[in-house]
């Protein structure tokens, strides 16, 4: 079964750090490109990052630039995302997804997505 | 990076039709025919409706179709059912980032 399972949701104080995973089973993690999608509490879908399959090119949203960093470990299908100095409005589920069809470009979509992980920032 | 411009709430009856509307720039999707539309029922991950404007993956039913003209994607859901009831969002590659997502659209079926 294609699936993606995110891990290292939490709670953690405004200027904080967590560090987030996406296990990839089911399919050859190393050809798709990856994404980390958040959505804020009763809000709609923001995208946060993004990452080739050889971690050529890597793309950020304004929001989180310097202070999110996104990186894959393709040895061991794994995405992630460190987020440091995190603020309130980062609370969110944040999701990973990968890109539909292998070695493809951004244009196809994103075709599976992990259930989610949730991040609380708050004093 | 601006998020792309969604009718806040469509509603339709049983079997009616129904459009919703995703606005956005000629940076975005005006000048690329990349765009992808998702379906999100509550509590779940968003499911991928569209690509390409008018394209759907494999599984999704053809009462779902897509379009473009200019600056604006829409998405046409024919027959509707009970299930379509569900949050719809759609997205464009767009200058120097691979994705813009939009402001949602909350389908209610009468």
């Amino acid at each position: 079964e294609v699936q993606l399972v995110e891990s290292g949701g939490g709670l953690v104080k405004p200027g904080g750090s967590l560090r987030l995973s996406c296990a990839a089973s089911g399919f050859i993690y190393s050809t798709h490109r990856m994404n980390w999608v958040r959505q804020a509490p009763g809000r709609g879908l923001e995208w946060v990052s993004s990452i080739t399959r050889g971690s050529s090119y890597i793309y950020y949203a304004d929001s989180v630039k310097g202070r999110f960093t996104i990186s894959r470990d393709n040895a061991k299908n794994s995405l992630y995302l460190q987020m440091n100095s995190l603020r309130a409005e980062d609370t969110a589920v944040y999701y990973c997804a990968r890109v539909a069809r292998a070695a493809a470009a951004w244009n196809y979509g994103m075709d599976v997505w992990g259930q989610g992980t949730t991040v609380t920032v708050s004093s | 990076q601006s998020a792309l411009t969604q009718p806040a709430s469509v509603s339709g009856s049983l079997g009616q039709s129904i459009t919703i509307s995703c606005t956005g720039t000629s940076s975005d999707v005006g000048a690329y025919d990349f765009v992808s539309w998702y379906q999100q029922h509550p509590g779940e991950a968003p499911k991928l409706m569209i690509y390409d404007v008018n394209n759907r993956p494999s599984g999704v039913s053809n009462r779902f179709s897509g379009s473009k003209s200019g600056n604006t994607a829409s998405l046409t859901i024919s027959g509707l059912q009970p299930e379509d009831e569900a949050d719809y969002y759609c997205s464009s590659f767009a200058t120097s980032i691979p994705y813009v997502f939009g402001s949602g659209t909350k389908v209610t079926v009468l």
